[in-house]
């Protein structure tokens, strides 16, 4: 079992959906997760970043930690064109050692 | 803030010869640096870790004579494919994180062996 899953998608929507990402993983002793955007040709950049459990909230992103399921997500409000990446998911429990989803490629449609 | 500088951005070379890519951050310390290969529709593939001043650790199947990886300050790291070859070409990324920060990352080098 891998230690993150991520579905790769494709994923397609209308501009100003409403878009939902998730991971799953398998070891609890994580603590740390982060959610990355990478255009194509380009090194994935850090849109979210999490410690422990919660919600976070900056702009039209959401993120969100679930330990006890195991899950996180990321929402996107309000989806733009410029919205179309590959999102990652990545986590770390000694803030060392980071283990990355495959990547979500997410197309929004004008 | 958080800024990591890749540099080339691309290069095409002769098979045999060495390329060198060089990964900066520059508005923060960089304790510990990464590298990454990535192929086409395909995440990250960890090639190996490198704190400052120390020996890089190298992820398992990545050939350390082939890589050579140099940490030697807080704010560069180097990567140096040796004798190059065409099944070498790929997408290289480089990340650095400060201590009990995450990992921001470079634009990357596209990497094309002739």
């Amino acid at each position: 079992q891998k230690e993150v899953e991520q579905d790769p998608g494709p994923l397609s929507v209308p501009e100003g959906a409403i878009v939902s990402l998730n991971c799953t993983y398998s070891n609890s002793a994580f603590q740390y997760f982060m959610w990355y955007r990478q255009y194509s040709r380009k090194g994935p950049e850090l849109l979210m970043y999490t410690y422990s459990s919660g919600n976070k909230e900056d702009g039209r992103f959401t993120a969100q930690v679930d330990k006890s399921s195991k899950y996180i997500s990321l929402f996107i409000r309000d989806s733009q064109p410029s919205d179309s990446a590959t999102y990652l998911c990545a986590m770390s429990y000694t803030g060392n050692q980071f283990y990355f989803g495959t990547g979500t490629s997410l197309t929004v449609i004008p | 803030g958080a800024v990591v500088s890749q540099h080339p951005s691309w290069v095409i070379c002769k098979s045999g010869t060495s390329v060198k890519i060089e990964c900066r951050s520059l508005d923060f310390q960089a304790t510990t640096m990464f590298w990454y290969r990535q192929f086409p529709k395909q995440s990250l593939m960890l090639m190996a870790t490198s704190n400052e001043g120390s020996k890089a650790t190298y992820e398992q199947g990545v050939e350390k004579d082939k890589f050579l990886i140099n940490h030697a300050s807080l704010t560069l790291s180097t990567l140096t494919v040796t004798s190059a070859h065409p099944e070498d070409s790929s997408f290289y990324i480089c990340s650095a994180r400060d201590r009990n920060q995450p990992q921001h990352f470079g634009d990357g080098t596209r990497l094309s062996i002739l």
